[in-house]
C-alpha cells in the first residue's frame, strides 16, 4: 500500500470500552500526527510525533493516549470517551517537524461514533 | 502568532463558473502557505502550496492561488468549476518552524 492508511475507516464505541485507532504511513517519514475533525469546527491538532518522540499533546484529555513504536506506525488509544468526543479523527505524516514548507500527507479518517 | 481565516462557510458555484475561494493569513514572519481539499469520506489532500519562490502557484485539478503580501490574502480560483470539484477546502499557514494552522474551511458546491 501506498499513502497514509488508517483503521478502522468506522468505529462506534460506548462510553466504558477501550479501542486502539491505527496509523501507518509508507512514505519514509519520521513526523506523523493526530488530527480531530468536529462538524463546525476548525481542524484541532492533537498529538505530533517526530522521530518517533512526542514534541506536542495539545491539552488532549487523558482518556486519549498516543503511541508511536516507530516513525512508520502511530497508534490512538482511546478508553472513556464521552459522545462529545464523536468525530473523523485523521492521521498525517510529514518527512519532518518544522522544515519549513514540508507537506502533511493525510489518512482517510477513523469517523468515531461514541454512544 | 498565526492565524488563518476563510470568508465564505458555504460557496456555491454553477458548473463552467469561475471559483473563488477566500483565503486571509496573519504570520509575524514570511509565511509559507497551503490549500488542502478534502472530498466526502476522505482525508485531506494537497492542492498547492507557497514556498515564497513565486507569487502565483499553480496546483492540481486547475486550481490556482496568488499570494499577495500587500492583502496578506491567498485566494483560489479555478477558471471554469467542474462537478467534481464539490468538496470542503481548507487553507493553511505555517511559519518555518511552527506547526501548521488550519483555516476553518470553506465547502463548495457546484451547480448543474
Amino acid at each position: 500500500e501506498t499513502g497514509v492508511t488508517q483503521t478502522p475507516r468506522h468505529l462506534v464505541m460506548g462510553m466504558t470500552n477501550k479501542k486502539s485507532l491505527k496509523c501507518e504511513q509508507h512514505l519514509g517519514h519520521n513526523a506523523m500526527y493526530w488530527y480531530k475533525q468536529s462538524a463546525k469546527k476548525p481542524l484541532e491538532l492533537m498529538f505530533v510525533y517526530n522521530f518517533k518522540e512526542q514534541t506536542e499533546n495539545n491539552s488532549v484529555p487523558s482518556r486519549f493516549s498516543p503511541e508511536c513504536p516507530n516513525s512508520s506506525h502511530l497508534f490512538l488509544h482511546l478508553h472513556t470517551l464521552q459522545p462529545e468526543d464523536s468525530a473523523l479523527y485523521l492521521c498525517a505524516s510529514s518527512p519532518q517537524t518544522g522544515a519549513g514548507t514540508d507537506t502533511q500527507y493525510f489518512g482517510p479518517g477513523t469517523r468515531l461514533t461514541v454512544l | 502568532a498565526q492565524s488563518v481565516t476563510q470568508l465564505g462557510s458555504h460557496v456555491s458555484v454553477s458548473e463552467g463558473a469561475l471559483v473563488l475561494l477566500r483565503c486571509n493569513y496573519s504570520s509575524s514572519v514570511p509565511p509559507y502557505l497551503f490549500w488542502y481539499v478534502q472530498y466526502p469520506n476522505q482525508g485531506l489532500q494537497l492542492l498547492l502550496k507557497y514556498t515564497s519562490a513565486a507569487t502565483l502557484v499553480k496546483g492540481i485539478n486547475g486550481f490556482e492561488a496568488e499570494f499577495k503580501k500587500s492583502e496578506t490574502s491567498f485566494h483560489l480560483t479555478k477558471p471554469s468549476a467542474h462537478m467534481s470539484d464539490a468538496a470542503e477546502y481548507f487553507c493553511a499557514v505555517k511559519t518555518s518552524y511552527d506547526k501548521v494552522i488550519f483555516g476553518p474551511g470553506t465547502s463548495l458546491s457546484v451547480i448543474p
